[in-house]
């Protein structure tokens, strides 16, 4: 089965600094794999996804993601963070049946302090 | 830019009511899907909707869950006889033709309330 861990509830960055939110997922088959941000009271917002190809994405707002296969993981980056990123964000892969559902990993609150 | 819509933003209802949750996809888009998240948790799939029918639904949609896309725009989901547990953010998303590679856009979703 498809999953997808967030090891940190808890992120904190001081602006200027890079940040990274880790992921980790478990798949068969090939893995499709994203990222989505949440704001408070907000919808989900679609940062990156990488489904074949260079293993760095890039992504909306200055965002990156490193995918590495043998460690099975997708981590999310930024060379500088903005206090404007503080956020909830989640890894979700893609499962590879028909239904094509994402499955969520339990998400990562990012703060970033001036 | 095209968007999902998704109404109404906030739903409060009584405990064993019925509630009809309104969600526009993208235009053009092909496959459906409704989530929810429960209150400071992941979020969850309830079910995906591909050719006028259900692909596939979770153990949390149940009998009382049901979808429709009644029109050539709107895709619903339908809580038949709500339950506390049910109060949740309720997601719509939707994906275009390519189905797998294609990003899954999400609507701002519907809040409910089950008092």
């Amino acid at each position: 089965a498809q999953s997808v861990a967030q090891p940190e509830d808890q992120v904190n960055v001081a602006e200027g600094n890079p940040l990274t939110v880790k992921c980790t997922y478990s798949v068969s088959g090939n893995p499709y794999l994203f990222w989505y941000v949440q704001y408070p009271n907000r919808g989900l917002q679609f940062l990156l996804k990488y489904i074949t190809g260079d293993n760095l994405v890039k992504g909306s707002y200055g965002f990156e993601a490193e995918f590495n296969k043998s460690q099975t993981s997708f981590h999310l980056k930024k060379p500088s963070a903005l206090v404007s990123d503080s956020a909830l964000y989640f890894c979700a892969v893609r499962d590879s049946n028909q239904g094509g559902k994402l499955i969520f990993g339990q998400g990562t609150e990012l703060s970033v302090k001036p | 830019e095209p968007e999902v819509t998704q109404t109404p933003s906030h739903q409060v209802t009584q405990m064993g009511q019925e509630v009809i949750l309104r969600c526009v996809p993208i235009s053009n888009h092909l496959y459906f899907y409704w989530y929810r998240q429960i209150l400071g948790q992941k979020v969850e799939f309830l079910v995906s909707f591909y050719n006028n029918e259900i692909s596939e639904k979770s153990e949390i949609f149940d009998d009382q869950f049901s979808v429709e896309r009644p029109d050539g725009s709107n895709f619903t989901l339908k809580i038949r006889s709500t339950k506390l547990e049910d109060s949740a953010m309720y997601f719509c998303a939707s994906v275009g033709a390519s189905g797998y590679t294609d990003t899954q856009y999400f609507g701002p979703g519907t809040r409910l309330t089950v008092l």
